[in-house]
């Protein structure tokens, strides 16, 4: 029969409200960290990226943050809007291999109008 | 540019047969990626490519699975024989030296 999944963590957010997303990572060496944003039925779309050398990056209406000391990294986006209703993965990578991302279980974010 | 290419978009079929899907990547894009993502798995690579080289399959789960990349516009997963534990989403990514990689809308494999 079928194994029953794994439930990701959901955010609940009224629209215009602003949304905060984290994610923890593992690996002390990683320092590529890159933000998905996976609407259904779609692949991931790379959202915005960051380098260990930098604790905050901004783009249109999103932020990450990246906290070294204690391995996480946040996504903060702005008057959050239907349209960002997705599951949003947080991926790191290590000098050794930029091209080889390990990606986080995800999180879904649902925006109410 | 149409992005990155997969087919098919679904595939349905029974425990035993043999599955392959494709992939092209976006022209120019020197590395390609294979992903199989499961709601109990997440998100995993299974193997990449540079220049059509393949560079690392460790993610490949075993030797029922194996992927060739013939030129610089195509790639093929194939899965023989498949079984149920295959059913997922496969997804192709390829990216232009090793910077932000763009995937492709998957393929929902099913195996019955």
């Amino acid at each position: 029969g079928e194994s029953v999944g794994l439930h990701l963590p959901t955010l609940s957010v009224q629209e215009g409200d602003n949304s905060i997303i984290n994610c923890a990572y593992s690996n002390s060496a990683s320092d590529y960290f890159i933000w998905y944003k996976q609407e259904s039925g779609k692949g991931p779309q790379f959202i915005i990226d960051i380098r260990s050398n930098m604790d905050k990056r901004q783009g249109q209406r999103v932020t990450v943050l990246l906290n070294k000391t204690v391995k996480h990294l946040s996504l903060q986006i702005a008057a959050t809007q239907p349209g960002d209703s997705a599951v949003y993965f947080c991926a790191e990578s290590t000098p050794s291999g930029y091209s080889t991302l390990t990606f986080g279980k995800g999180t879904m974010l649902l925006v109410s109008p | 540019d149409a992005g990155v290419i997969q087919s098919p978009r679904h595939e349905v079929t029974e425990m035993g047969q043999e599955v392959t899907l494709r992939c092209k990547p976006i022209s120019g894009h020197d590395y390609l990626f294979w992903y199989r993502q499961t709601m109990m798995r997440g998100l995993e690579l299974l193997i990449y490519f540079n220049n059509n080289v393949p560079i690392d399959d460790s993610g490949m789960p075993e030797d029922r699975f194996s992927a060739k990349m013939p030129n610089a516009s195509f790639s093929t997963l194939k899965i023989q024989p498949s079984e149920p534990r295959d059913s997922a989403v496969y997804f192709c990514a390829s990216s232009l030296s090793q910077n932000e990689q763009f995937f492709g809308p998957g393929t929902r494999l099913t195996v019955l």
